[in-house]
C-alpha cells in the first residue's frame, strides 16, 4: 500500500465547475505539500501546510492531520487549471526531511 | 534568478553507456535532490544531500551516484545505462531557512531513454 494515496486518479470537469482533489497518507508527517506539473513537465510549488487551511488565489488547501487527509480545491476552474496535481508528505528520516508523493490526479478542464 | 536548472533536456542512450546529469542552482539552498517519475508511479527520491559535503541515498538509489560539487551543483551520474533506467529525472532544492524553509524548487527535468 502507498504511504500516499490521491483520489481521483483523472478528472474532467467543465469550466467555472468546483474541484476537489483528495490525499490520504498513512504516516506521520511533519508537512504536506501540494504541487502542479504543467502538460510541459515542470513542477511548481503550491502549498506546503502542517495544519489548517491557506488559500492562494482560486486555490485553497486544507488538511486535517488527526484523520490523516488533505484536500486541494479550485473555484471557478478554467481550461488552464488542467494539469497533473501531487500531493507530498514530507516524512523525518534518520534525522534528514525527505518527501514522499502521490501518484498525481490528472485534471482536464474543458471550456 | 534562474532558479533549478538542468541538463541535458532529452537523451538517447544505449544500454551499457554511461553518463552524467548536471543540476545547478542559485538560490543559496544547502538541501538538494534527484528524483524519477516513471509513468503511473509518483516521484521517487533516488539520492539527496542535504547539505555540501553530504550525499545520502534515497528509495531508489541502485544503479546511480552522485556528487554534490559544490553548493550549487548536485550530479548524477548513470555509470552502466539499462533500459530499466529510462525515466524522467527532476532535480531539486530547498532552503533551510527563510523564506524558502522546506519548500521544494524543481528544475524542468531530463528525459531520458535507454536503449
Amino acid at each position: 500500500k502507498n504511504e500516499v494515496e490521491q483520489s481521483p486518479q483523472n478528472l474532467t470537469a467543465q469550466e467555472g465547475e468546483f474541484i476537489t482533489i483528495n490525499c490520504s497518507y498513512s504516516v506521520g508527517i511533519s508537512a504536506l505539500h501540494w504541487l502542479q506539473q504543467h502538460p510541459g513537465g515542470g513542477i511548481v510549488s503550491l502549498f506546503m501546510l502542517s495544519s489548517g487551511k491557506k488559500k492562494h488565489g482560486r486555490l485553497i488547501a486544507t488538511i486535517n492531520i488527526q484523520e490523516k487527509h488533505s484536500s486541494l480545491h479550485i473555484t471557478a476552474s478554467h481550461p488552464r487549471d488542467s494539469a497533473v496535481y501531487i500531493c507530498a508528505v514530507r516524512l523525518i528520516i534518520q534525522g534528514a526531511q525527505k518527501l514522499v508523493f502521490g501518484q498525481g490526479t490528472r485534471l482536464t478542464i474543458n471550456p | 534568478n534562474a532558479g533549478v536548472t538542468q541538463t541535458p533536456k532529452f537523451q538517447v542512450l544505449k544500454t551499457g553507456q554511461s553518463m552524467t546529469l548536471q543540476c545547478a542552482q542559485d538560490m543559496n539552498h544547502n538541501s538538494m535532490y534527484w528524483y524519477r517519475q516513471d509513468p503511473g508511479m509518483g516521484l521517487r527520491l533516488i539520492y539527496y544531500s542535504a547539505s555540501e559535503g553530504t550525499t545520502d541515498k534515497g528509495e531508489v538509489p541502485n544503479g546511480y551516484n552522485v556528487s554534490r560539487l559544490n553548493k550549487r551543483e548536485f550530479s548524477l551520474r548513470l555509470e552502466s545505462a539499462a533500459p530499466s533506467q529510462t525515466s524522467v529525472y527532476f532535480c531539486a532544492s530547498s532552503g533551510t531557512s527563510g523564506r524558502d524553509y522546506n519548500e521544494q524548487f524543481f528544475g524542468p527535468g531530463t528525459r531520458l531513454t535507454v536503449l
